[in-house]
């Protein structure tokens, strides 16, 4: 158990929705970062947060945007969802910005 | 921009018999290479961190090592709960992790 925790486990909703994926990160940790997987793409970098501010954006697109909460909870919202958007989710956080990264168990989306 | 390509894209081999998983990279300033292991359904599990060429890192059956291009994942006497997806990524002054396609270990008793 790495101590970073996702939910929900699994997601299934339809094209044109929008869903919020939580994370909690490992006690103490100040840095989130959102990963998306999918088996064309590999697990791609979407964006980070330190201590409640975006610190850095990788392929994140418009539709998808994230924040982290004073508690240091994070969630990820995805709105008008295309079936493109099926893929695993994962939260990882670190202590720092160049510290160890632990990933949570992922959640699942499926977009129909 | 980093890259990161790993290979073989999927590798078989029997228990007991070693081999390597090979991580080659470009990135403009390396702060970190990761080892991660990946069981399916479950997230990333980190593994090992090298930070300069010539390091070196060892745990139980694995040991990970790096030159200035590329690091290599040894395995020696692997066992089938060994099986997995091993990935490799590059942190540079990005901070984020820029990970490989993976390679796919499955060891047959």
């Amino acid at each position: 158990d790495s101590g970073v925790t996702q939910t929900p486990k699994h997601l299934i909703t339809a094209t044109g929705q929008r869903v919020t994926l939580r994370c909690s990160p490992r006690s103490g940790d100040l840095s989130v970062y959102w990963y998306q997987q999918s088996l064309d793409q590999g697990l791609q970098f979407l964006i980070q947060y330190y201590n409640g501010e975006e610190r850095a954006k990788g392929n994140i697109l418009e539709r998808f945007s994230a924040q982290q909460f004073p508690d240091l909870h994070s969630e990820l919202n995805l709105s008008s969802l295309e079936l493109g958007d099926s893929a695993l989710y994962f939260c990882a956080s670190s202590f720092g910005t160049e510290n160890i990264q632990y990933f949570g168990a992922g959640t699942r989306l499926s977009v129909l | 921009e980093d890259q990161v390509t790993q290979s073989p894209e999927a590798l078989r081999l029997q228990e007991g018999e070693s081999s390597s998983l090979n991580c080659s990279y470009t990135v403009s300033g390396l702060r970190g290479l990761f080892w991660y292991r990946q069981d399916p359904g479950k997230g990333p599990e980190f593994l090992f961190t090298l930070y300069s060429a010539g390091e070196e890192k060892e745990k139980e059956r694995l040991k990970a090592t790096l030159t200035k291009k590329e690091s290599f994942l040894h395995i020696t006497a692997p066992k089938p709960e060994d099986s997995a997806t091993y990935l490799c990524a590059v942190q540079s002054a990005g901070n984020m992790l820029t990970f490989g396609g993976g390679t796919r270990l499955m060891v047959k008793p």
